[in-house]
């Protein structure tokens, strides 16, 4: 089993303000690095799959970067607005079938 | 019906009951997954199929038995269950291309209370 550590557990951020977390994964036997969006009562949402060192995705307001090397990735949210509140997955595959190792999350709320 | 849905939303049984959880995916994968999500602690991998077939039993008890009937359909069987196993179980399905990039997509879940 994977040791997936994501940080902050929980942050509470002014709308307007920009915010950053922290997923960090064993570099070893990797494969992709998965980020999802839950919202409550809702489907975890996919948000983006990395592969490559260096990678760097983004959707809208939300970014991300990818380090394989050193075993980890950070999530961006530019601007934050109240329909960000959610809680932020990361998930790491470590084999073919995409077998899915999650992170116990960060919790974003956005305050008017 | 679009993606991902799964029945009943919400159930409660005793310890002697047997009950049957289903997923159905409208979205032309073949490939779906059990997840278990137990208060505070992380999603949890149970089980994978692909074309219909088991390719992985995360260490499940025998109290859980997943089928797999075809590639649009997933139950996962309940029988003398613990209270433990109160948790929400979240179906998923990806199109598997075995190169362990696939994003797999989730239903809303079943919320488990076992009394």
């Amino acid at each position: 089993i994977l040791n997936v550590e994501q940080s902050p557990q929980s942050l509470h951020v002014q709308e307007g303000d920009s915010t950053n977390f922290t997923c960090s994964f064993p570099s070893s036997n990797f494969y992709a690095l998965h980020w999802y969006r839950w919202e409550t009562a809702k489907s975890p949402e996919a948000l983006f799959v990395m592969t490559l060192n260096g990678d760097e995705k983004k959707k809208g307001r939300i970014s991300a970067t990818l380090n394989t090397k050193e075993g980890y990735s950070y999530l961006y949210i530019k601007g934050s607005q109240p329909e960000d509140s959610a809680t932020y997955l990361c998930a790491p595959s470590t084999d073919s079938w995409g077998k899915l190792q999650f992170g116990a999350g960060t919790q974003v709320v956005v305050t008017p | 019906e679009t993606g991902v849905t799964q029945t009943p939303r919400h159930l409660v049984m005793g310890m002697t009951n047997k009950k049957s959880l289903k997923c159905e995916q409208h979205l032309g994968h073949n490939a779906m997954y059990w997840y278990k999500q137990s208060a505070k602690k992380p999603l949890e991998l149970m089980f994978v199929y692909s074309l219909e077939e088991r390719v992985e039993n995360n260490s499940v008890p025998s109290r859980f038995s997943p089928e797999c009937p075809n590639s649009s359909h997933l139950f996962l069987h309940l029988h003398t269950l613990q209270p433990e196993d109160s948790a929400l179980y979240l179906c998923a399905s990806s199109h598997t291309t075995q190169l362990g990039t696939d994003t797999q997509y989730f239903g809303p879940g079943t919320r488990l209370t076992v009394l």
